[in-house]
């Protein structure tokens, strides 16, 4: 998975809980990414960063925010978790722009009770 | 909303036989890309094509692109048990800053 890791891997949460998901990256790319992946919508981007503390909305941010504090971790946080936030996250990263290829973490299954 | 949308949504084949799955898109792009994705797991670049390419092979896949049409095709040729998946297309354009917009998928299951 071209040095990316995700934790965790699973998690069961409650409605309102705060949850954060990590990203981890050994190849310094500049650009990454998270998207969700639910039945019939494919894979839809939350957000994306392009750099160290350079972040920007995806498709389906709300609900959902962004911190990249350094190069290698890339963390998404659900302030208040709620049930149709349950999904798989991935994470990509890109050394370049969208025009070139992105790499992909494992995911991470999220359920929110 | 999906910039690409694969067809068909899902394809079953006998081992050997070739796989075919294609993709439409609504706007300029700069490329399209091919993904697969095995059960459980990450997506996997396969094949990029840019905009002013018309047909790419990588071997046993064949991409061709026809921007006028706005589409794209994936051919899997003798296809194996390993190719069961899913197969994602995904386009970057101008328009789309650094983000690649992914369709809903093929699933593919190759029977033996």
């Amino acid at each position: 998975d071209a040095g990316i890791t995700q934790s965790p891997r699973h998690k069961v949460t409650e409605t309102g809980t705060p949850v954060t998901l990590r990203c981890h990256q050994t190849e310094n790319h500049r650009y990454m990414y998270w998207y969700r992946q639910d039945p019939g919508h494919g894979l839809r981007l939350i957000h994306y960063s392009y750099g160290v503390k350079d972040t920007d909305k995806g498709e389906v941010s709300d609900g959902y925010s962004v911190s990249r504090s350094k190069t290698e971790d890339f963390l998404l946080t659900l302030e208040s978790a709620t049930s149709s936030q349950t999904s798989v996250y991935f994470c990509a990263i890109s050394s370049g722009r969208a025009s070139d290829t992105q790499y992909f973490g494992p995911g991470t299954r999220l359920t929110v009770l | 909303s999906q910039q690409g949308e694969e067809d068909p949504q899902a394809l079953s084949i006998q081992e050997g036989e070739n796989a075919t799955m294609n993709c439409s898109y609504k706007t300029s792009i700069n490329n399209l890309q091919w993904y697969r994705q095995n059960s459980g797991r990450g997506l996997v670049h396969l094949i990029l094509i840019r905009s002013n390419e018309r047909e790419k092979h990588s071997g046993r896949l064949r991409v061709t692109l026809d921007t006028s049409k706005k589409s794209s095709s994936l051919l899997i040729t003798a296809s194996r048990a390993a190719d069961t998946a899913s197969y994602f297309c995904a386009t970057g354009g101008p328009d789309a800053g650094n983000k690649l917009t992914f369709g809903g998928g093929t699933r593919v299951l190759v029977k033996p």
